[in-house]
C-alpha cells in the first residue's frame, strides 16, 4: 500500500484568493487523483494526473478554476483559483495500486479541509 | 443522474449486532464494487471488493453481497464493533477504472 500525506490539512482562506494543496507520496505511481468532498456529500472525482500528461478534467471542473501540477512519479498540486464559499470542502488526492490484483485499489490521503470565507 | 446511491445516510447498531449498509447502482456495466470505511480527519480506506462475476465475498467480519439484477449490494459486518463507527462509502469501478461514489452512510454502534 502506498502512504500519501497532504499539506495543508486545514486552511481557511478569504473569497477572490487561491490555494494550493499538496500530495506527497512515498512511492513512484503513475496515475494520482484529485477528489472533492463537499459537505455531507460523496467524493467527486475533479481530475486524474499523470506524470507528463496533461490532467483529465471530468465535466463541471475545468483547469482554470482547478489548476493541478504533476512534475513527477511522488508529487502533484491542486489549486484552487479565485475561491468562493462554495469551493469550502474537503479535497483528497489519491493514487491506484497498479499491482496484479483486480480490482485496483485507491489510496488516499488524509485530505486538506478548506473553508472560505 | 447518481450512478450510486446509498438511500441511508446513517445506522446505528448494538456491539454485537449485524450492521448492514445498502447500495443501488444505475449502470449494469460496473466491472468491479468496492466499500470503503472513513474516520473523521482521515482520507477513505479501502475494506472490501466484488466482482461484477460474484454474488459474494467474504473476509472476516465483512461479507458483500452482490445482487445483479437488483443493481443492488450490501455489507454485512458481523459482530459489529465500536470501532466499527465510521462512514462507510459504496463505489463502483467500470471500464475507465474511476471510482464512483454513494454519498455514503454513517455507522454507530453503540456500546
Amino acid at each position: 500500500s502506498a502512504v500519501i500525506s497532504q499539506k495543508p490539512s486545514r486552511d481557511i482562506c478569504q473569497r477572490g484568493t487561491s490555494l494550493t494543496i499538496q500530495c506527497q507520496v512515498d512511492s513512484q505511481v503513475t496515475m494520482m487523483f484529485w477528489y472533492r468532498q463537499q459537505p455531507g456529500q460523496s467524493l467527486t472525482l475533479i481530475a486524474t494526473a499523470n506524470q507528463g500528461s496533461e490532467a483529465t478534467y471530468e465535466s463541471g471542473f475545468v483547469i482554470d478554476k482547478f489548476p493541478i501540477s504533476r512534475p513527477n512519479l511522488t508529487f502533484s498540486t491542486l489549486t484552487v483559483s479565485n475561491m468562493s464559499p462554495e469551493d469550502s470542502s474537503i479535497y483528497l488526492c489519491s493514487v491506484e495500486d497498479r499491482g496484479e490484483k483486480l480490482p485496483h485499489e485507491q489510496y488516499f490521503g488524509p485530505g486538506t479541509r478548506l473553508t472560505v470565507t | 443522474d447518481q450512478q450510486v446511491k446509498q438511500n441511508s445516510p446513517s445506522l446505528s447498531v448494538q456491539e454485537g449486532r449485524i450492521s448492514i449498509l445498502n447500495c443501488d447502482y444505475t449502470n449494469s456495466m460496473f466491472d468491479y464494487f468496492l466499500w470503503y470505511k472513513k474516520y473523521p480527519a482521515e482520507g477513505p480506506t479501502f475494506l472490501i471488493s466484488i466482482s461484477s462475476i460474484k454474488d459474494k465475498n467474504e473476509d472476516g467480519r465483512f461479507t458483500v453481497f452482490l445482487n445483479k439484477s437488483a443493481k443492488h449490494l450490501s455489507l454485512h459486518i458481523v459482530p459489529s464493533q465500536p470501532g466499527d463507527s465510521a462512514v462507510y462509502f459504496c463505489s463502483v469501478s467500470g471500464s475507465a477504472r474511476q471510482l464512483t461514489f454513494g454519498s455514503g452512510t454513517q455507522l454507530t454502534v453503540l456500546p
